[in-house]
């Protein structure tokens, strides 16, 4: 059971756009569309921001999409703010019946 | 208002035994999956167990598959997490995260965790 990889950081001015990979095996991705993401400031606990690959739970700004391609979820946060400085996790259900998380990245607005 | 809340953490030496609570409410419990997802100090996040909303579907890490043993009452709204032979590796805060299906999906709430130090 490896970790999904995510870079381990990544940076952007306000306003501008950045994007957050995750790749995995085909595996770890499963055939049920069960990635998610998952924003988690500094001494916090998890908050969902992503679930089935691009759909955003309530409350949450649509400057926050998800995609998939082939073995690599993405995503992107639009218009970035500074509220949005946190670490960023991916998640998926496997074909194993296991869940996997990504190492996580660290997102710095400069 | 969901709430999940987390007890039973300590400090522990290695090869002891522990138990986590997650008392839950704010929703149909036995409606949901569960899941404990712990994070080392410093670190990611792992999935640790997940239990179906009538305990027929139980996964595990491979970290802790034979060790550790997740269960659920649906009468008293609570999950549990019975960790045995515990390692200084086990050292975590350890989440209670509700399923947003009944058997395998997203988390989409989250406790504050409790958390569990395991030395001599």
């Amino acid at each position: 059971q490896s970790a999904l990889t995510q870079p381990p950081s990544v940076s952007g001015s306000p306003g501008q756009s950045v994007t957050i990979s995750c790749t995995g095996t085909s595996s770890d991705f499963g055939i049920y569309n069960r990635v998610s993401w998952y924003q988690q400031p500094p001494g916090t606990a998890p908050r969902p921001m992503i679930y089935e690959v691009s759909n955003r739970p309530s409350g949450v700004p649509d400057r926050f999409s998800g995609s998939k391609s082939g073995n690599t979820a993405s995503l992107t946060i639009s218009g970035l703010q500074a509220e949005d400085e946190a670490d960023y996790y991916c998640s998926s259900y496997t074909s194993s019946n296991t869940w996997v998380f990504g190492g996580g990245t660290k997102l710095t607005v400069l | 208002e969901v709430q999940l809340v987390e007890s039973g953490g300590g400090l522990v030496q290695p090869g002891r035994s522990l138990r986590l609570s997650c008392a839950a409410s704010g929703f149909t419990f036995d409606d949901y999956a569960m899941h404990w997802v712990r994070q080392a100090p410093g670190k990611g996040l792992e999935w640790v167990s997940g239990i179906s909303w009538n305990s027929g579907n139980i996964g595990y890490a491979d970290s802790v598959k034979g060790r550790f043993t997740i269960s659920r009452d649906n009468a008293k709204k609570s999950l549990y997490l019975q960790m045995n032979g515990l390692r200084a590796e086990d050292t975590a805060l350890y989440y209670c995260a509700k399923d947003m299906a009944a058997v395998a999906g997203n988390f989409d709430y989250w406790g504050q965790g409790t958390l569990v130090t395991v030395s001599s």
